[in-house]
């Protein structure tokens, strides 16, 4: 089946540190993926959807010139947090559809970022 | 906007017990709901999509309802295992290819 691969599972970085999270679907193209962040014991909240070839869209609250995305390719979409702070600590998940198909989204899973 | 509602928020059951999770949503204007599985600091296993158009679906011990009309999914496993101990979230999508919207998760423990 789809495979969505999300890497790095785990980080840790320092305050005012930027850190990468890259999601890249395996064996499928994926015009859209999503970016969802999860806090402990909460469920997801979408954060933005990640268009391929186009600016990201954001949810409401949520900072892009902080959390900037990429969609180079129809297989990688980027997510970079800047300037870490210690509330930006969380769980962060991508997720990704086969493009033109109904298929259900495949989820990556997850980069566990802690900022010390 | 559509707001998502899983209830109980954990159970707790003894191993070879049917378990029965519930989902609401407050707009039944969605074109699916699907079922997932979220193992401790890990990703989203999806267990069932249910369209618009459908009653149910059905996948091994798996079934899940839905009543678009008054905004319910049931989720029921039938014959619980302990490998079924996870938090199970229930989201809607209100378009092909849209983003979803999660509820909170039942977190079950089947103990042996």
């Amino acid at each position: 089946g789809a495979v969505v691969s999300q890497h790095p599972s785990r980080v840790i970085c320092k305050s005012g540190t930027s850190v990468k999270i890259e999601c890249r679907s395996l064996d499928f193209q994926a015009t859209t993926m999503f970016w969802y962040r999860q806090f402990p014991k909460q469920s997801l909240m979408l954060m933005a959807t990640s268009n391929e070839g186009s600016k990201a869209t954001y949810e409401q609250g949520v900072e892009k010139d902080k959390f900037l995305i990429n969609h180079a390719s129809l297989t990688l979409s980027t997510l970079t947090v800047t300037s870490a702070h210690p509330e930006d600590s969380s769980f962060y998940i991508c997720s990704a559809r086969d493009r033109g198909s109904f298929s259900p989204l495949h989820f990556g899973n997850g980069t566990r970022l802690t900022v010390t | 906007k559509q707001e998502v509602t899983q209830i109980p928020a954990a159970l707790s059951v003894p191993e070879g017990e049917n378990l029965v999770l519930n989902c609401s949503f407050t707009d039944s204007a969605i074109y699916n709901l699907q079922w997932f599985r979220q193992d401790p600091g890990k990703g989203l296993t999806s267990l069932l999509l249910i369209q618009s158009s459908q009653r149910e679906q059905t996948s091994g011990r798996l079934n899940a309802s839905l009543d678009k009309s008054s905004g319910r999914s049931t989720l029921y496993i039938a014959a619980s295992q302990p490998g079924d101990s996870a938090t199970y979230l229930c989201a809607v999508s209100k378009a092909a290819g849209n983003k979803l919207t999660f509820g909170g998760g039942t977190r079950v423990l089947v103990k042996p």
